[in-house]
């Protein structure tokens, strides 16, 4: 079974309308992100959280809301979808290492999200 | 700002060696991440550099210098399977946030 799972896979809304990306991990990781991909831009991160009662946003939060449910639990919402959220939304987790390293990011298989 | 540099795209033969660089000026420097990305699926890691000089892991080598805000990923004995996105990404501080280039789709012709 997969580490990170994302669901839906594959998802067509139109504007205006409520939807909820959901992620779920089986690592045990603290930290779980959310982003957005868009050709040409690269990744960009839109919310994180490093356990369950802490929320930050990202560089792109505007228009996007998050709920850190359990550990392994990170839900992305667009509350009222529109055409330039049209994108491919990854989630991911990375552990907590002491003395402040920084370990890698492992990363769901993605969302491909299209608002009409 | 953070702003991080990649080539967009490059071209390279089976069986060769090819070096995509990246630059970087960001606010801090906790680290650098290198990533693949084969296409429609998830980026997976290949190599994290956080003091300079090169780190070699196989085929797949990455080299960093702080002082140039510099990296490269050097890949050798170039396979077709090697045609994918790579991303550079830097970490400006203990955060353990990513900022991500644009990333530079290689492809590997025969």
């Amino acid at each position: 079974d997969a580490d990170v799972t994302q669901t839906p896979r594959n998802r067509i809304t139109k504007t205006g309308k409520r939807i909820m990306l959901e992620c779920s991990q089986t690592k045990g990781h603290d930290r779980m992100y959310w982003y957005r991909q868009d050709p040409g831009l690269g990744l960009r991160l839109i919310y994180y959280s490093f356990d369950v009662k802490d929320i930050n946003k990202g560089e792109i939060s505007d228009g996007y809301s998050v709920s850190r449910q359990a550990q392994a639990k990170f839900s992305l919402s667009l509350e009222s979808a529109i055409p330039n959220q049209t994108a491919l939304y990854f989630c991911a987790t990375s552990d907590t290492a002491s003395g402040g390293a920084v370990l890698e990011q492992f990363f769901g298989p993605g969302t491909r999200l299209t608002v009409l | 700002g953070q702003n991080i540099d990649q080539p967009t795209e490059m071209t390279a033969t089976e069986g060769a060696i090819v070096q995509i660089n990246c630059t970087y000026q960001t606010s801090g420097f906790n680290g650098l991440f290198w990533y693949q990305q084969h296409a429609g699926e998830a980026p997976t890691f290949l190599s994290y550099n956080v003091l300079d000089g090169l780190e070699e892991k196989g085929r797949f080598s990455s080299f960093l210098s702080r002082s140039k805000g510099y990296s490269y990923l050097l890949l050798k004995e170039l396979q077709m399977k090697d045609s994918a996105s790579y991303l550079c990404a830097v970490i400006p501080s203990n955060t353990g946030k990513l900022i991500f280039g644009q990333g530079t789709t290689l492809q590997v012709k025969p």
